[in-house]
């Protein structure tokens, strides 16, 4: 079967540095989204990976590799508003994306 | 700026009634998924469309669900009947490219 796991909770304090791991196994793998979603809201788009290595972008930086099927999400500088659900999502072709069950990040003061 | 639309937000129906659920995705984007967000099940892939042409229902009870795009500025998804173990928020989402994609803000379907 085809499924991605990650924690299902992580907490942190504000202004630290958390690090959310993913781990995938699917039939087929063209790369690794990261979606923030807070509650009540929809999911919104962070980052993608299609090679090996470290993206980064502002404050949250993403990181693949494909040998091991893994991923994480970095978030540094946490601030509060950071606190809402991680999906890591694995594109495996044919536009069809797979999503992991989310992260749950609270952060607190 | 563009963003994904749906309609409607909030929807409460009785078992057994025809719920349909409409979506604009972002003009331009040629691709148009709908998803399903419970609790127990997290985010399920119902179907996509690439082209407006369906690529993929597999997620989709077929009995009860159908999903069409009738032309490329609307989506519809409809269940008939409706059941209780369908409430759930149901997500469109629609894209250039795969590894991105712009989601609504859903539709949140309560069914008694």
């Amino acid at each position: 079967g085809q499924s991605l796991e990650q924690p299902s909770e992580v907490t942190a304090v504000e202004g630290a540095i958390v690090q959310i791991n993913c781990t995938y196994q699917t039939s087929g793998f063209y790369g690794l989204s990261w979606y923030q979603q807070h509650d009540g809201g929809a999911p919104t788009f962070l980052s993608y990976n299609a090679l090996d290595g470290l993206e980064e972008t502002g404050r949250f930086s993403s990181f693949l590799s494909r040998s091991d099927s893994y991923g994480y999400l970095l978030l540094q500088e946490l601030q509060m508003k950071d606190s809402a659900s991680y999906f890591c999502a694995a594109y495996t072709g044919g536009f069809k994306t797979i999503f992991g069950a989310g992260t749950r990040l609270f952060v607190k003061a | 700026d563009a963003r994904v639309t749906q309609t409607p937000r909030h929807k409460v129906t009785e078992m057994g009634q025809e719920v349909t659920m409409r979506c604009q995705p972002i003009l331009g984007h040629n691709t148009v998924f709908w998803y399903r967000q419970t609790m127990m099940q997290g985010l399920e892939l119902l179907a996509y469309f690439r082209n407006r042409a369906p690529l993929d229902d597999s997620g989709m009870p077929k009995d009860r669900f159908s999903a069409e795009m009738p032309d490329a500025t609307l989506a519809t998804l409809k269940i008939q009947p409706s059941e209780p173990r369908d409430s759930a928020v149901y997500f469109c989402a629609s894209g250039l490219e795969e590894s991105e994609q712009f989601f609504g803000p859903g539709t949140r379907l309560t069914v008694l």
